[in-house]
């Protein structure tokens, strides 16, 4: 799995929108990008995931770059309750490998 | 609904135990997975299995004991070997490699603590 690296640390104003980078500079053709965010003392939940193409659903959108070494997770409209530890994985689906992922907390 | 259940949500052991942490599925994936983790840290893999009667190591197995005898059951043990026990257990499952293992769903996790 390819190795990501994300800021540990990100403050968004409520309303805003916030956006996540995300990057897998080694990640190989065949791996996707997945983003999965974890409020305290809870389970991941998932978020959303892309190969090639820009991806969005209910909840977020996810930028890929052309040459897919980097990735920026999209929240439209942040709200008091987005905030928590959102994780970038870059890999085979087989297996999800985590890193540290980014603490976002969303400001009143 | 479906999803999956971790039972307890917190657990206390003495140092020396063995101890066996819950985790069932009614989402009928043939695909469950335990993670570790620890203050501040990510999740790191410890036993994963793919179909019933086989799982394979993650980065973190030893100490760690699993079975899957039923699709729907992949117990943890965490025996007296693992030097470090206390930690937040995640188990999660997804539909598996027919359905390209997409659509991950994790349970609420159990708080083990060794005393």
């Amino acid at each position: 799995d390819a190795k990501t690296t994300q800021p540990p640390s990100m403050d968004c104003a409520e309303g805003r929108a916030a956006n996540l980078p995300c990057n897998h500079s080694t990640i190989s053709g065949n791996e996707y990008v997945y983003w999965y965010r974890q409020i305290h003392s809870q389970g991941p939940q998932y978020i959303i995931h892309g190969l090639k193409n820009n991806e969005t659903n209910e909840m977020a959108s996810l930028i890929i770059t052309e040459d897919r070494k980097s990735s920026t997770l999209i929240l439209p409209h942040a709200t008091l309750r987005d905030t928590a530890v959102y994780y970038c994985i870059a890999g085979g689906s087989e297996k999800l490998v985590f890193g540290k992922g980014t603490k976002l907390t969303v400001n009143p | 609904d479906g999803g999956i259940t971790q039972s307890p949500k917190y657990l206390f052991r003495k140092e020396g135990q063995n101890v066996t942490l819950s985790c069932e599925q009614n989402l009928n994936h043939d695909a469950m997975y335990w993670y570790r983790q620890d203050p501040g840290q990510g999740l790191r893999l410890i036993y994963y299995s793919q179909i019933v009667n086989d799982f394979q190591k993650g980065d973190i197995a030893e100490g760690y004991s699993v079975s899957r005898e039923k699709k729907e059951s992949f117990p943890l043990t965490v025996t007296s070997a693992q030097k470090n026990p206390t930690a937040f257990y995640l188990c999660a499952s997804n539909p598996g490699q027919q359905a390209g293992y997409y659509g991950y769903t994790f349970g609420s996790g159990t708080r083990l603590t060794v005393v």
